[in-house]
């Protein structure tokens, strides 16, 4: 089945415990990316990556780290989480940038 | 920085309505719009992507329309049924990917 998978699907951490979410896709998509969504703010865009070792800023790029070093996996690196990190989390890939897009489950990620 | 808005953000019908969601967009530059829906405590489900060079597209009872000069895309649902209830989101590509905060519809039995 053609899907985009993340884990952990939840997550409770704390204050500066470095933490990655993983995504991989099994849809052979060269463009993979990340977002964040928010009440009242909406999905907002992270990081993206139009293919291996080539990524790009987002909107809201800042606390955020990611490595694309195979085609399949997209991984999202929080070196040091705080509280307002705290969010629910979709990785999505596609056929490129002007492609169609499918999401992830999302990973829900809370920061004490 | 690109704006996408979303009008209404809740529509509550009954059922077998036909009904329009709107997303509004600030720059005609846009590579394609496309519209998802999530339900509660999911992802988000593709429904149709429309690239700019196209006016509209269909997929089953849905239809989407852009128009880039006026800033502007629908989406609409024919003969809407409670299984439609869901939050609907549009995403514009300026090169990058910018969404609406979206229309949460509800469809009563």
């Amino acid at each position: 089945e053609a899907q985009v998978t993340q884990n952990p699907r939840y997550l409770i951490t704390v204050t500066g415990k470095k933490l990655t979410v993983t995504c991989s896709q099994n849809m052979n998509h060269e463009y993979m990316s990340w977002y964040r969504q928010d009440p009242g703010l909406g999905l907002r865009q992270i990081y993206y990556s139009m293919n291996v070792e080539v990524t790009d800023k987002g909107d809201v790029p800042e606390g955020y780290k990611v490595s694309r070093k195979e085609k399949r996996n997209f991984p999202l690196i929080l070196e040091s989480p705080s509280p307002n990190q705290t969010s629910l989390y979709f990785c999505a890939s596609g056929t490129g940038r002007y492609g169609e897009q499918f999401f992830g489950p999302g990973t829900r990620l809370t920061v004490l | 920085k690109q704006e996408v808005t979303q009008i209404p953000a809740a529509l509550s019908v009954p059922e077998g309505e036909n009904l329009v969601l709107n997303c509004s967009f600030t720059d005609s530059a846009i590579y394609n719009l496309q519209w998802f829906r999530q339900d509660p405590g999911k992802g988000l489900t593709s429904l149709l992507l429309i690239q700019s060079s196209q006016r509209e597209q269909t997929s089953g009872r849905l239809n989407a329309s852009l128009d880039k000069s006026s800033g502007r895309s629908t989406l609409y649902i024919a003969a809407s049924q409670p299984g439609d209830s869901a939050t609907y989101l549009c995403a514009a590509n300026f090169n990058k990917f910018y969404f609406g905060s979206g229309t949460k519809l509800n469809v009563k039995p």
